[in-house]
């Protein structure tokens, strides 16, 4: 079946540092991908829609400059946290696929300290 | 706008027993789709089963089935003799209609921790 890789799995970085995800398909082709955070214990909420060679979507309250997407092919969508501070410690997912089926990365784990 | 409920915060279950997780939802929508994924400790979400507004029937796979009853809409997902390894977050999601063709957003519950007794 189709699979969705993140990587890094896990980061550990300092205040003021900016952290890159990135969410590829491997197996076929996303021209739209969206990434989701989770903090413990609560539920997925959607961050953005990224669309393939055009600008992402954001949710309303979701700080476009800080949370930059780029989807520069139609098998790469990357997350960047940038200037991160303690509280975008969380699990970061992205997932692609069809209406009728969505594959979710692994996720990523960032922990800003 | 889309909201999709979970009213249960924690299920038990004795292994081999069968649950049912209760998932109710609200849409305008008449075009829609409904998913349940699981979310072990691991972090990852599963996809379990998908439910089309105009599926004619109940989705299954394997041990899991969902309870679709579109008008009043809720569908529960059941899971047949449970297992150890079943022990995990479940989340039920609904897609907005947004064409067959576009990406497909997903509005999840809050979740229905799990855990199957030995």
């Amino acid at each position: 079946g189709a699979v969705v890789s993140q990587h890094p799995s896990w980061v550990i970085c300092k205040s003021g540092t900016s952290v890159k995800i990135e969410c590829r398909s491997l197996d076929f082709q996303a021209t739209t991908m969206f990434w989701y955070r989770q903090f413990p214990k609560q539920s997925l909420m959607l961050m953005a829609t990224s669309n393939e060679g055009s600008k992402a979507t954001y949710e309303q309250g979701v700080e476009k400059d800080k949370f930059l997407i780029n989807h520069a092919s139609l098998t790469l969508s990357t997350l960047t946290v940038t200037s991160a501070h303690p509280e975008d410690s969380s699990f970061y997912i992205c997932s692609a696929g069809t209406p009728r089926m969505q594959y979710f990365g692994p996720g990523t784990r960032l922990t800003v300290t | 706008a889309q909201k999709i409920t979970q009213t249960q915060p924690g299920m038990f279950v004795q292994e081999k027993e069968a649950v049912t997780l209760d998932c109710t939802y609200d849409t305008s929508d008449p075009s829609y789709g409904l998913f349940w994924y699981k979310q072990p400790s691991s972090g990852e979400m599963i996809f379990l089963i998908y439910q089309g507004s105009y599926d004619q029937q109940n989705a299954t796979e394997g041990r899991y089935s969902l309870n679709f009853q579109k008008a009043r809409k809720s569908a529960n997902l059941v899971i047949s003799a449970s297992q150890l390894g079943d022990s995990a977050m479940y989340f039920c999601a609904m897609r907005e209609q947004q064409g067959e063709t576009s990406g497909s957003r997903l509005t999840f519950g809050e979740g229905t921790q799990l855990t199957v007794n030995p």
